[in-house]
């Protein structure tokens, strides 16, 4: 089956630092999104991403948070200067059609460690 | 707004055993509902999902799961459990007048003991 895959696994940085968090998605798929599992706590949707743009984002995603879809294989999630409550695990996901029933398929995460 | 709720933290069931992974949800309209499940180091699988139709639905390694919308409930179950079950399942819902946004409940551990 094919898979979304995501780079680094584990990412380490200081507070203040710009990150950049890279997935590739399966190929054929038209919607992306980010999502973020802080330990021990539930999965929080962050940002949908479609032909270019945004669709959708939540409160988590302010003006830090950027994405970008940078040579049509790549999605990115860049944070410009993180802050100590920003580690987590953070998920790519993408979805063929984005119809409202259609299943994600997601990466293994990177790990977010900010000290 | 749309939620989930899923009330235990952990399960704990014998091999062979059935089994139940709680969860309700909260929508403005109807739902469409999913369950997803989380190996080790692994990013969330898609196991199955609700949308119309059938309350019982029946979706990957033998997993199925019911709506109930009186009780705006959509319990994962399986008949017999297996010691490869055991991992971390998220039960999802997205408003079916809403946009992209599912939203996920925060995991249940499911253990399954030899």
């Amino acid at each position: 089956e094919p898979e979304v895959t995501q780079t680094p696994s584990h990412q380490v940085t200081q507070m203040g630092q710009e990150v950049i968090l890279r997935c590739v998605p399966i190929s054929n798929h038209l919607y992306f999104y980010w999502y973020r599992q802080i330990l021990g706590q539930k999965v929080e949707f962050l940002v949908s991403f479609y032909n270019n743009e945004i669709s959708e984002k939540s409160e988590i995603f302010d003006d830090q948070f950027s994405v970008e879809r940078p040579d049509g294989s790549n999605f990115t999630l860049k944070i410009r200067s993180t802050k100590l409550e920003d580690s987590a695990m953070y998920f790519c996901a993408s979805s063929a059609q984005g119809q409202l029933n259609e299943k994600l398929f997601f990466g293994s995460g990177t790990q977010l460690s900010v000290l | 707004a749309q939620s989930v709720a899923q009330p235990e933290d952990q399960v704990n069931v014998a091999e062979g055993n059935p089994l139940t992974v709680k969860c309700t949800y909260s929508v403005s309209g109807n739902p469409y509902l999913f369950w997803y499940v989380q190996y080790p180091n692994r990013g969330l699988q898609f196991l199955l999902k609700y949308i119309t139709g059938d309350n019982l639905v029946k979706g990957s390694y033998g997993f199925e799961a019911e709506f109930n919308k009186s009780q705006t409930s959509f319990h994962l179950k399986k008949p017999s459990a297996l010691v490869s079950d055991s991992a971390l399942y998220f039960c999802a819902v997205r408003d079916k007048g809403g946009y992209q946004k599912v939203t996920f409940g925060t995991g249940t551990k499911l253990q399954v003991i030899p």
